[in-house]
């Protein structure tokens, strides 16, 4: 079946850091990939996706490639701030699009701090 | 344009009651997802209902239920609750599935 391995938190970082929570996948074929993020007492906000080899997604400073050789989908951010503090989940959907239905890792909260 | 809206956002029921949830799309979104949130299992899939039909099921037991209406809402019911089913529950939509998902707030239901 079709599984996401992130990181485990939660990652601490100074202001202005630089950030990576990597993420891993197995799937059949190749599934799209996305980020969430979810901030305290909030639903999830889509980041970031990617749908195919290579592809980079990125958003508000933020970037993931598909890596299909290493079925990996690492997020990255060159400066964090202290708003980026919050939960991120690295998730897939099957590539069949025989509907809609999320597969996520368990999740990486960050904190930033000043 | 409007989020996808899910009501009521706090909810507490007792042991052995049943509970509705319900879920706007975002307007022209067809599939509807719903996603049951908590810390120990982390975000698992419920179910997925598309034109009113179910197109895709996770491994809940059958006390969870859901239906789509012509309009694209959904709901989704629990019976005779748990404790366990205590957890945010989300719902998602998007145009087909497959292309990105819009998510609501949630609803946290707690169960006593």
């Amino acid at each position: 079946g079709n599984s996401v391995t992130q990181m485990e938190g939660p990652v601490t970082l100074s202001e202005e850091a630089f950030l990576t929570i990597n993420c891993t996948y197995t799937a059949t074929g190749y599934p799209s990939l996305f980020w969430y993020v979810q901030y305290p007492g909030e639903g999830l906000q889509l980041l970031l996706k990617a749908t195919k080899a290579d592809d980079k997604g990125s958003n508000k400073g933020f970037e993931a490639t598909y890596r299909k050789e290493t079925t990996s989908f690492h997020l990255e951010k060159g400066s964090v701030q202290v708003s980026d503090s919050a939960v991120y989940f690295c998730a897939l959907s099957p590539i069949n699009n025989a509907g809609n239905m999320l597969t996520f890792g368990g999740g990486t909260r960050l904190m930033v701090k000043p | 344009k409007a989020g996808v809206t899910q009501t009521p956002r706090y909810l507490i029921k007792t042991r052995g009651q049943q509970v509705t949830l319900s879920c706007s799309p975002i307007s022209g979104h067809r599939s509807v997802s719903w996603y049951q949130q908590t810390p120990g299992q982390g975000l698992q899939f419920l179910f997925e209902y598309f034109s009113e039909t179910q197109r895709n099921k996770g491994n809940f037991p059958g006390r969870f239920s859901g239906r789509q209406f012509s309009n694209s809402r959904s709901e989704m019911n629990v019976s005779t609750l748990e404790l366990g089913d205590s957890a945010l529950y989300l719902c998602a939509s998007s145009l087909e599935g497959g292309e990105g998902y819009t998510f609501g707030s949630g609803t946290r239901l707690t169960v006593v």
